[in-house]
């Protein structure tokens, strides 16, 4: 079936640092690739997507290669603040019966301390 | 009001009572969508709406009921609820059922006693 495994947080940095957060995915067919992240107290927002191999999404720093051969979509910043403490989640979408569905990982949580 | 904006942001009730959640939405979207986010687990989605009509019920328990009377508006029906039911209720839309993001609200963090 359609699945994401996500790297197991939580996750604790220093302002500045680089973040990687894994992510790999088991899908049939040829799903887009999703970042969402979650602020404390708020919903999901869409960080960032890929639709097809080799694409890369970006945002706000933040960057993610869809990496078909090794059914990957890590997620990477350069140096980040505290303001990107939140819970990150991974996501595919599959298309079945006409709708596509989401299907998510279970979260990594980063806090990032000054 | 931009986005997708839920009532209640909190909730708590006992194992009797009735209330219902509320999700609007006002980016002209189509498709509208329930989830569940409990601790430690994935999001779960529990219905889907396409123009107001139910596209999807994964296996949720009657004593959830949706409804949806126009493509802007969503509510979840709640009674004779049980404790592990509390969790993060979201509500999403997107502008199809197919081939788009979805955005999400902000939650309605259920608590139930």
């Amino acid at each position: 079936g359609n699945s994401v495994t996500q790297m197991e947080g939580p996750v604790t940095l220093s302002e500045e640092a680089f973040l990687t957060i894994n992510c790999t995915y088991t899908a049939t067919g040829y799903p887009s690739l999703f970042w969402y992240v979650q602020y404390p107290g708020e919903g999901l927002q869409l960080l960032l997507k890929a639709t097809k191999a080799d694409d890369k999404g970006s945002n706000k720093g933040f960057e993610a290669t869809y990496r078909k051969e090794t059914t990957s979509f890590h997620l990477e910043k350069g140096s980040v603040q505290v303001s990107d403490s939140a819970v990150y989640f991974c996501a595919l979408s599959r298309t079945q019966g006409g709708s596509e569905k989401l299907v998510f990982g279970k979260g990594t949580k980063l806090t990032v301390n000054p | 009001e931009t986005g997708v904006t839920q009532t209640p942001r909190h909730l708590v009730m006992g194992m009797t009572n009735k209330k219902s959640l509320k999700c609007e939405q006002h980016l002209g979207h189509n498709a509208m969508y329930w989830y569940k986010q409990s601790a430690k687990k994935p999001l779960e989605l529990m219905f889907v709406y396409s123009l107001e009509e139910r596209v999807e019920n994964n296996s949720v328990p009657s004593r959830f009921s949706p409804e949806c009377p126009n493509s802007s508006h969503l509510f979840l029906h709640l009674h004779t609820l049980q404790p592990e039911d509390s969790a993060l209720y979201l509500c999403a839309s997107s502008q199809t059922l197919a081939g788009a993001p979805q955005y999400f609200g902000p939650g309605t963090r259920l608590t139930v006693l």
